[in-house]
């Protein structure tokens, strides 16, 4: 089957890193993508990797190993509106997303 | 903007009525999807659309429909509520079908089955 796992929650001081790491297990692989859900709201997307290595865009980088089938979100210089669910979701050889459940990020001052 | 807009946000519905929800995009995508997402759980893919051809996934329920008029418009039907069925509705689009095609997703209908 396929499968997508994410740590449930973290927890993390403002103006620190935090790494959310996802690994997978998916039938075919086209890309790696990483989305941010406020509570409540839609998800809207942050990262997109098919190719191994770092992708860095302001704040925050994303990271994809191939062969390890894993990938992690890094986010610098935490600010409180960071607070939200992190999701991986993977582009299956079908091109079907699939999904993590998110990973849940509380920041506290 | 080109943006997916969703209503309405909030659906309160009596077991067994039928609803309707809607999703409007000005991206002129080809592609639009409906997901069923339920509280920290992942999306869960109902049904998608490619232009006009419809694809239903294996364990979507009989009792969620989908209607695409045009380009612009998509609707879910559910027939008949279960309590089961209370959950956030997102619709998204992307330009085609392929790996590095991003979905962007609308605001979301949360639906409320009393």
């Amino acid at each position: 089957g396929q499968n997508i796992d994410q740590p449930t929650e973290m927890t993390a001081t403002e103006g620190a890193i935090v790494q959310i790491n996802c690994t997978y297990q998916t039938s075919g692989f086209n890309g790696l993508f990483w989305y941010q859900q406020h509570a409540g709201e839609a998800p809207t997307f942050l990262s997109y990797n098919v190719l191994d290595g770092l992708e860095e865009k302001g704040r925050f980088s994303s990271f994809l190993s191939r062969s390890k089938g894993y990938s992690y979100l890094l986010l610098k210089e935490l600010q409180m509106k960071d607070s939200a669910s992190y999701l991986c979701a993977v582009s299956d050889s079908n091109y079907q997303l699939i999904w993590g459940a998110g990973t849940k990020l509380i920041i506290k001052p | 903007d080109a943006m997916v807009i969703q209503n309405p946000r909030y659906q309160v519905t009596q077991f067994g009525k039928p609803v309707t929800l809607s999703c409007s995009q000005t991206l002129n995508h080809n592609v639009m999807y409906w997901y069923q997402q339920k509280s920290s759980q992942a999306p869960k893919l109902l049904f998608h659309y490619y232009d006009k051809d419809f694809n239903n996934e294996a364990d979507t329920p009989d009792n969620f429909q989908s209607r695409r008029p045009n380009t612009s418009f998509c609707f879910l039907d559910i027939r008949s509520p279960g309590l089961g069925d209370a959950a956030m509705y997102l619709c998204a689009t992307s330009r085609v079908r392929t790996g590095a095609e991003t979905q962007y997703f609308g605001p979301g209908t949360r639906l409320l089955v009393l």
